[in-house]
C-alpha cells in the first residue's frame, strides 16, 4: 500500500493563478480532509469529504474548492492563489469516523508570490 | 473551537517524564494525539474516545475527561526519538470537524 499521496511537493504560484493540489489514497478509507499548517497555528481543516460525492467545509474553506468523485481521490482548488495562502498542505484519510486515526500524506509546500 | 495546548515547549534529558495537555471549551466526542517531526507529516499516536475507550501507542499513554473536556499526554522515560511537536486534535459531539490545537514543541537531549 502507497497510504496517502500527495502531488507535488513544492509549487511556486504568482498570484492570481490557480491550481490543483491532488491527494489519492489506496486503502478504502471513507474519510477525507485537506488541512494547511502555518507556523504557530497548528493545522487548521480547509475541506473534508465523508464519502464520494460528500464534501463539506472545515474552518478556512475561503479560495478553495474540493470534489470527490471517487474513493480514492479527493483533489483541493485553488481558485486565484493569493500570498496568504503560502502554507503547507496535509492531506489525511480514515476508515471512518472520529473513531479512527488519520493518515496524513507527506503535505505540498506551496508559496504564493 | 481550535483546542488550546500546554506547554508551547518543553525540554526534557533522556530518561526524564512529561505531561502535554489539551484543554477544549467544546464538549468533546473524541481526543486524538499526532507527533510530527520536522519536515515530515503528523503520525498518529493515541485515540480517546467518549466513554472511556482508548487506541494506540504501548509506551505512550493519555487520559481524557470528559467532564472538564481534558486531555493529557504522558511521555515516560523519554527516549531521544520522543522530540518533535505533539498536536492534540479534537471532535465536538455536535459535528464532524476537526481541530487541531498549536502543538507542543518537546526536545529530549542526552
Amino acid at each position: 500500500n502507497a497510504g496517502v499521496t500527495q502531488t507535488p511537493k513544492f509549487q511556486v504560484l504568482k498570484t492570481g493563478q490557480s491550481m490543483t493540489l491532488q491527494c489519492a489514497q489506496d486503502m478504502n478509507h471513507e474519510y477525507m480532509s485537506w488541512y494547511r499548517q502555518d507556523p504557530g497555528m497548528g493545522l487548521r481543516l480547509i475541506h473534508y469529504s465523508v464519502g464520494a460525492g460528500i464534501t463539506d467545509q472545515g474552518e478556512v474553506p475561503n479560495g478553495y474548492n474540493v470534489s470527490r468523485s471517487t474513493t480514492e481521490d479527493f483533489p483541493l482548488r485553488l481558485l486565484s492563489a493569493a500570498p496568504s495562502q503560502t502554507s503547507v498542505y496535509f492531506c489525511a484519510s480514515q476508515r471512518g469516523s472520529s473513531s479512527y486515526e488519520q493518515y496524513f500524506g507527506p503535505g505540498t509546500r506551496l508559496t504564493v508570490t | 473551537q481550535q483546542p488550546v495546548q500546554s506547554p508551547q515547549a518543553v525540554i526534557l534529558r533522556e530518561g526524564e517524564d512529561a505531561v502535554i495537555n489539551c484543554s477544549s471549551s467544546k464538549a468533546l466526542y473524541s481526543v486524538h494525539w499526532y507527533r510530527q517531526k520536522h519536515g515530515e507529516a503528523p503520525v498518529f499516536l493515541m485515540i480517546l474516545l467518549k466513554g472511556g475507550e482508548q487506541k494506540g501507542h504501548e509506551k505512550i499513554s493519555a487520559s481524557f475527561n470528559e467532564k472538564k473536556q481534558q486531555s493529557s499526554l504522558y511521555l515516560t522515560a523519554s527516549q531521544l526519538s520522543y522530540s518533535g511537536t505533539y498536536f492534540c486534535g479534537t471532535e465536538t459531539n455536535t459535528g464532524n470537524q476537526f481541530y487541531f490545537g498549536t502543538g507542543t514543541s518537546l526536545t529530549v537531549i542526552p
